[in-house]
């Protein structure tokens, strides 16, 4: 998988937009942009995911910078809920496998 | 839609036993399953991937006869963990692909295993 870089840590407060980075220099043409969280003892939960435009869902919206070598999740409001390990995968070449980084720690303080 | 369930949620067994992982999808049919595995504080770990009346593929480091692995329909797949130690113990997660939703993967919510 391309190599992402992500903070190890990052805290917001609650109801306040939470914008979490990810460096991929590395990401080819045909790389997506994957994100996931996991809660504390729980598995992994599918956040989003772009290739080349912005995209928005019900949790999230992923900015992707015009070069593709970083992205941004974006929370506008976060809850005590989000408060997660958040990791940016770039699955290469269209295969299915997810390698995980350490990703963000996100904190969210009521 | 698109949960996977996992059998059982912890187990504590003791050393030299093999323990059965169970990982279902209960709403659709799972053309890819994944096995993975989580030490306290560290990151997931790829196991092996698994399709459907296929053997698995093993990440490099992993004993394919250590953690036997069965995916006998499109939405079960099994994972045994033979002669366990306590060094296998861990947190397994599965996680399945669907060919309609080829970005998304489904992740069971883990078993928490505890050699003695």
């Amino acid at each position: 998988d391309a190599k992402t870089t992500q903070p190890n840590s990052m805290e917001s407060n609650e109801e306040e937009p939470v914008h979490l980075p990810c460096n991929h220099s590395t990401i080819s043409g045909t790389d997506y942009i994957h994100w996931y969280r996991q809660l504390p003892s729980q598995g992994p939960e599918y956040v989003i995911h772009g290739l080349t435009s912005n995209v928005n869902n019900r949790m999230a919206s992923l900015a992707i910078a015009e070069d593709r070598k970083s992205s941004t999740l974006i929370l506008h409001r976060a809850t005590l809920r989000d408060a997660a390990v958040y990791y940016c995968i770039l699955p290469q070449g269209g295969s299915e496998k997810l390698v995980f980084g350490k990703g963000t720690k996100l904190t969210v303080n009521p | 839609g698109a949960v996977v369930s996992q059998h059982p949620s912890r187990v504590i067994c003791k050393s030299g036993t093999s323990v059965k992982i169970e990982c279902r999808s209960l709403d659709f049919q799972a053309t890819t399953m994944f096995w993975y595995r989580q030490f306290p504080k560290q990151s997931l770990m790829l196991m092996a991937t698994s399709n459907e009346g296929s053997k698995a593929t093993y990440e490099q480091g992993v004993e394919k006869d250590k953690f036997l692995i069965n995916h006998a329909s499109l939405t079960l797949s099994t994972l045994t963990v033979t002669s366990a130690h306590p060094e296998d113990s861990s947190f397994y997660i599965c996680s399945a692909g669907t060919s309609g939703r080829k970005n998304e993967q489904f992740f069971g919510p883990g078993t928490r295993l505890t050699v003695l």
